[in-house]
C-alpha cells in the first residue's frame, strides 16, 4: 500500500511568488492534514479536512494561504504571496475514522520550501 | 500557546542503555498522547500512544508512561539501539482523529 505522497520534495521562490504544494494521501482515508515546521522548532498544525470539507483550520497563519481537498482525494496547499517567513517544511497527514480508538496519522516525507 | 514541551533539545546514550525522553503539556483536555520518531528527510512516523485514562503502555522496547497530575509523560527505549538515532516528538489531542499538538522534539543519538 502505497503511504502519503507529497509534491514538489523541495521548492525555491522569491517573496513574492506564488507556490502550490501537493499532497496525495493514503487511499481510503478520509481524514488529511497539514502541518508546518519551521527552522527546526516543533510542528504544527495548520488545518484539518475530513472528505473535501474544512474541519478546522485554526492554524491557518493567514489569508495567503489556501488549501482545497478537490474531491475528497489529494489536497493542495497554496501560499500567494509568499513571505521570508513561510520557509520551512510542509508535511501532510492522513489517517481513517475509527471511534473509540487513536486514529494514528500517518505522514508524507514533506516538502522544504524556502522563500529568498 | 504551547502546549507541549519537550525540554530536552538532545540526549546522547550508549547503546544497550536506557533512553528517557520526557515531555510536558498544559491541555488537561489531551484525550491521547504520541511519539513520533522522525529521521532526516523523512516524514515523522507513529511509534506508541497512550490514551488518557491510562497511565502505561507497552510496546516492545518502547514504553510511555503519563502522569496526569503532573502534566508529564515519558518515553523509555530499553535496549537503546543505534537505529533509534532519531528526532522524536511528543504530541497530544484533544480527539482521536483531531489535531496534533507536537513538541519541539528531541534528538536522541545512540553511541556504540
Amino acid at each position: 500500500e502505497a503511504g502519503v505522497t507529497q509534491f514538489p520534495s523541495h521548492s525555491v521562490i522569491e517573496k513574492g511568488q506564488t507556490v502550490t504544494l501537493r499532497c496525495d494521501p493514503i487511499s481510503g482515508h478520509d481524514n488529511l492534514y497539514w502541518y508546518r515546521r519551521v527552522m527546526g522548532k516543533e510542528i504544527k498544525f495548520l488545518l484539518h479536512f475530513v472528505k473535501e470539507s474544512k474541519q478546522d483550520e485554526s492554524g491557518m497563519p493567514n489569508n495567503r494561504f489556501l488549501a482545497e481537498r478537490t474531491g475528497g482525494t489529494y489536497s493542495t496547499l497554496k501560499v500567494q504571496p509568499a513571505e521570508l517567513e513561510d520557509s520551512g517544511v510542509y508535511f501532510c497527514a492522513s489517517s481513517q475514522v475509527e471511534v473509540g480508538t487513536y486514529n494514528e496519522q500517518f505522514f508524507g516525507p514533506g516538502t522544504r520550501l524556502t522563500v529568498l | 500557546d504551547q502546549q507541549v514541551k519537550q525540554n530536552s533539545p538532545s540526549l546522547s546514550v550508549q547503546e544497550g542503555r536506557i533512553s528517557i525522553l520526557n515531555c510536558d503539556y498544559t491541555n488537561s483536555m489531551f484525550d491521547y498522547f504520541l511519539w513520533y520518531k522522525k529521521y532526516p528527510a523523512e516524514g515523522p512516523t507513529f511509534l506508541i500512544s497512550i490514551s488518557s485514562i491510562k497511565d502505561k503502555n507497552e510496546d516492545g522496547r518502547f514504553t510511555v508512561f503519563l502522569n496526569k497530575s503532573a502534566k508529564h509523560l515519558s518515553l523509555h527505549i530499553v535496549p537503546s539501539q543505534p537505529g533509534d538515532s532519531a528526532v522524536y516528538f511528543c504530541a497530544g489531542t484533544t480527539d482521536s482523529w483531531g489535531k496534533l499538538q507536537f513538541g519541539a522534539g528531541t534528538q536522541v543519538v545512540v553511541t556504540p
